[in-house]
């Protein structure tokens, strides 16, 4: 069974405030993906990380994936309100397992004004 | 709205008794995939479809959950003789085959109360 660990759990800042959201795993992934969800929505994807050492910008958000495969982060300068949410990591396995996506139990970040 | 659709958005039922989710995924989508999720946490994987195939089922599903896709489009979860253990946001989701980095498309989810 493969299983994502994030951390941490909970993150209350301040508008403009720096964070980073780590996403861990013994298992060898073949992706890693971060999705974002919102209360009452569905979760929307970030990103989608293939390669080991990986690093994918998107505005004030940089996404690492690990040299092995293992783990992977997510760091975003200057928070801003609009950034509250759940965040996800998501990734597939290898072999006959790549059409699965497991889920970490996610991130909740709130940014106050 | 071309997304992921899901019925009914909301469901409260009394214990013992039997619930039926619909999902209708984007159309071209071959897999669809189900998700069972509880407040503040991620998504815990339940099965997925490509086409009509069931190819993966959770060993945390028991046997009174059960799913189809018997025309490879809409799918149902079915879950029997609910208990209150069973009260969670069921989520679907459908992507196209793009190998390891197709992106997961995700319905708004059916809430689900066992009273």
């Amino acid at each position: 069974t493969q299983l994502l660990e994030q951390s941490p759990q909970f993150l209350s800042i301040q508008e403009g405030e720096n964070l980073t959201v780590y996403c861990n795993s013994s298992s060898v992934f073949s992706s890693l993906q971060w999705y974002r969800q919102e209360p009452g929505e569905g979760p929307v994807l970030l990103v989608t990380v293939v390669t080991g050492g990986e690093v994918k910008k998107l505005k004030r958000l940089t996404f690492q994936f690990g040299d092995a495969r293992k783990d992977s982060s997510l760091h975003i300068t200057a928070a801003q309100p609009g950034d509250t949410g759940l965040y996800l990591c998501a990734g597939r396995g290898g072999g006959t397992s790549y059409g699965k996506l497991t889920f970490g139990q996610g991130t909740i970040l709130t940014v106050h004004p | 709205d071309t997304g992921v659709s899901q019925n009914p958005r909301h469901k409260i039922t009394k214990r013992g008794q039997n619930v039926t989710f619909r999902c209708d995924p984007i159309s071209e989508h071959n897999r669809l995939y189900w998700y069972r999720q509880t407040l503040g946490q991620g998504p815990e994987f339940l099965t997925y479809f490509q086409n009509e195939a069931q190819l993966e089922k959770s060993r945390l599903l028991s046997d009174r959950f059960s799913a189809e896709r018997p025309k490879g489009s809409f799918s149902t979860l079915e879950i029997q003789r609910t208990e209150q253990g069973d009260s969670a946001m069921y989520l679907c989701a459908s992507s196209a085959i793009q190998g390891v980095a197709g992106e997961l498309f995700f319905g708004e989810g059916s809430r689900l109360t066992v009273l």
